[in-house]
Parts: structure tokens; sequence; C-alpha cells
């Protein structure tokens, strides 16, 4: 299948500060990226989707001026979580659609202390 | 109603039983099928995907789709202790992705 990288595979940081995660479709473009957030032994939970070039969109309850989504091109997208604190601390995930299928990242894991 | 059910189990089967995972989803116009893998700790993998009516068979997995019934389903033959994970059914409706919360698998030597 197809290639979806991330980095930071995991961070820490304190609290109060920004922490930015890059997906990278690495062979394939992705016309539309996916960000995740599953939390200890629960299900994944969709966070937005966002279009190349276009602004994402969140889903509800999900507040857009906290997590930033960038995605400049057909194989980059950011999420930025800005002023963490530690109810953020949690398993974030991409993926990226070609048209056909969903490929994940291997996933970020964010702990804010 | 969600759109992808599942049901959550534990399913529990012993090593070598054929392991049968069950998915409905609500929507009609539903393309395409998916199954994921997702390891503790790991993020999901697409092992399966269907597009049409029947059966589609890669290896040790085959998914069934009944698009009447609005059923898919995977089959898991000769399970495997590594095959112990959580499954997860997705549709894709042409414009929207929806998951199932996954069906935990345990495969017991």
């Amino acid at each position: 299948g197809a290639v979806v990288s991330q980095h930071p595979s995991r961070v820490i940081c304190k609290s109060g500060t920004s922490v930015k995660i890059e997906c990278r479709s690495l062979d394939f473009q992705a016309t539309t990226m996916f960000w995740y957030r599953q939390f200890p032994k629960q299900s994944l939970m969709l966070m937005a989707t966002s279009n190349e070039g276009s602004k994402a969109t969140y889903e509800q309850g999900v507040e857009k001026d906290k997590f930033l989504i960038n995605h400049a091109s057909l194989t980059l997208s950011t999420l930025t979580v800005t002023s963490a604190h530690p109810e953020d601390s949690s398993f974030y995930i991409c993926s990226g659609w070609g048209g056909r299928e969903q490929f994940f990242g291997p996933g970020t894991r964010l702990t804010v202390l | 109603q969600k759109e992808v059910e599942q049901n959550s189990g534990p399913l529990s089967v012993p090593e070598g039983a054929i392991a049968s995972l069950n998915c409905t989803y609500s929507d009609r116009v539903s393309q395409s099928f998916f199954w994921y893998r997702q390891y503790s700790g790991k993020s999901p993998e697409l092992i399966m995907s269907i597009y049409s009516n029947g059966d589609k068979e890669d290896g040790r997995f085959t998914a069934q789709l009944n698009k009447a019934s609005q059923y898919v389903s995977l089959l898991i033959r000769d399970s495997q202790p590594s095959d112990s994970a959580t499954y997860l059914c997705a549709v894709n409706t042409g414009n929207q992705f929806y998951f199932g919360t996954g069906t935990s698998l345990t495969v017991i030597p």
C-alpha cells in the first residue's frame, strides 16, 4: 500500500507551548488528508478534513483556533496544537486519500506536562 | 443510527480457527468498503478493500460484500496469535469516510 509518514513520532512538551505535527504522503498525491485523535482504548475520532489549498473542515466540538491545519501541497499537511494543555495529550494520526483508499501515518504520541 | 456498526467484541478464537468479523452500514450510496487492522498503540493498517458484491480473497483474508443487505464481513482463515488486534470497518460514500468503532479479536494459542 501507499506510504504516509508523520513527524515527530513522539513529543513531550510543557503546558502552554505549541506543537507542530507533519504528515507527508511519500508515494502518492493526497487530495484529501484527515486528522484523527485517539485516546487509550477508545476508537478513532475524526478531528478535521483538509483538501489541498483550501481551509480545513473541522468536526463538531473541535476548536479550529486550537488545532491549526495547513494543507499546503498534495503531499504535506501539518497540524499545530496551540497552547497545548494536559488534556490534549493523545495519539494523533493523519491519513491521506488519493481517490480510492485511505492510508494512515504511524501516528504521533503527544504528552503535555 | 451510526453510519457504520460493528460488534465491539471481544471476539476470541483458538489458533487455526476461522475468525468472522461483521459490519453493517446505513448509507445505500456507499461505494467502497475497507477493513483495517490496528494493533495496540499503533495506527490502522489497510488490509482489504472491496468495491463490488461478492467475495474478495487475499491470502488468509476474505472480504464479503452484500450491498442489498448493507453488510460487509471479513473472514480470517487459520487464525494466528499475530492476528490479535482491533479490526476497523470503513465505508466511503463518495465524499465521506465513516469508520466503525472496531472489533477486538484475540487468537488464543
